[in-house]
């Protein structure tokens, strides 16, 4: 059965550097068939991508974000991983890794539980 | 840029059948994807490929795409179909999220 399991600080300082992972069990993320995604979701707000990558090691992610996101992958841990820098109290979210399928939809058809990250202002 | 525009909210009664719609210029011509998220859960994937349903998602959910206007039709809703609903489309190697609808089954 496939787990997607986010960990990481639930308080990051601001300007600090945000770092989350994702342990992926019931699948190997080195697949052709799946990216591997980053989602957030601000308190009472929206879902909004981060990025997401591939098994090749492609990633992709969301201009506005683009400057300060890395995602990383370790196939033999079977983890992905997020990193944010220069965070500020804007970026307090839930954050959820999700696998999205490698088709022309993109669709995300697995979710993490999620882990609350929290920015004080 | 791409946006889906998305009405903040809809209501229906219990029983009754209710669209949820996911605007944006010529959205029929790529897929959408719909999540239903329940307060306090992650995101579930009920409609892919513009009208696909994943496994165990009930026969109530369905979706279609053309011209400008994605739509989640859920027919004879329950009150356990009260949530928030998001289309999602993809774009350019950029994943697009509409901004939510909540349900509300009165």
């Amino acid at each position: 059965q496939l787990q997607l399991q986010e960990s990481g600080p639930g308080l990051v300082k601001p300007s600090q550097t945000l770092s989350l992972a994702c342990t992926v069990s019931g699948d190997s993320i080195n697949s052709n068939s799946y990216y591997w995604g980053w989602v957030r979701q601000s308190p009472g707000k929206g879902l909004e991508w981060i990025g997401s990558i591939y098994y090749s090691g492609t990633t992709y992610s969301t201009p506005s974000l683009k400057s300060r996101v890395t995602i990383s992958a370790d196939t033999s841990k079977n983890q992905i991983f997020l990193r944010m820098t220069s965070v500020t109290a804007t970026d307090t979210a839930v954050y959820y890794c999700a696998r999205q399928a490698h088709t022309n939809s993109s669709h995300f058809d697995f979710w993490g539980q999620g882990i609350l990250v929290t920015v004080p202002s | 840029s791409y946006e889906l525009t998305q009405p903040p909210s809809v209501s229906v009664s219990p029983g009754q059948t209710v669209s949820v719609p996911c605007s944006e210029y010529n959205l029929g011509y790529k897929y959408v994807s719909w999540y239903q998220q329940k307060a306090g859960q992650s995101p579930l994937l009920v409609i892919y490929q513009d009208n696909k349903r994943p496994s165990g998602i009930p026969e109530r959910f369905s979706g279609s795409n053309s011209g400008n206007t994605a739509t989640l039709t859920i027919t004879g809703t329950q009150a356990l179909d009260e949530a928030e609903y998001y289309c999602q489309a993809w774009d350019s190697s950029t994943v697009i999220f509409g901004g939510g609808t909540k349900l509300t089954v009165l």
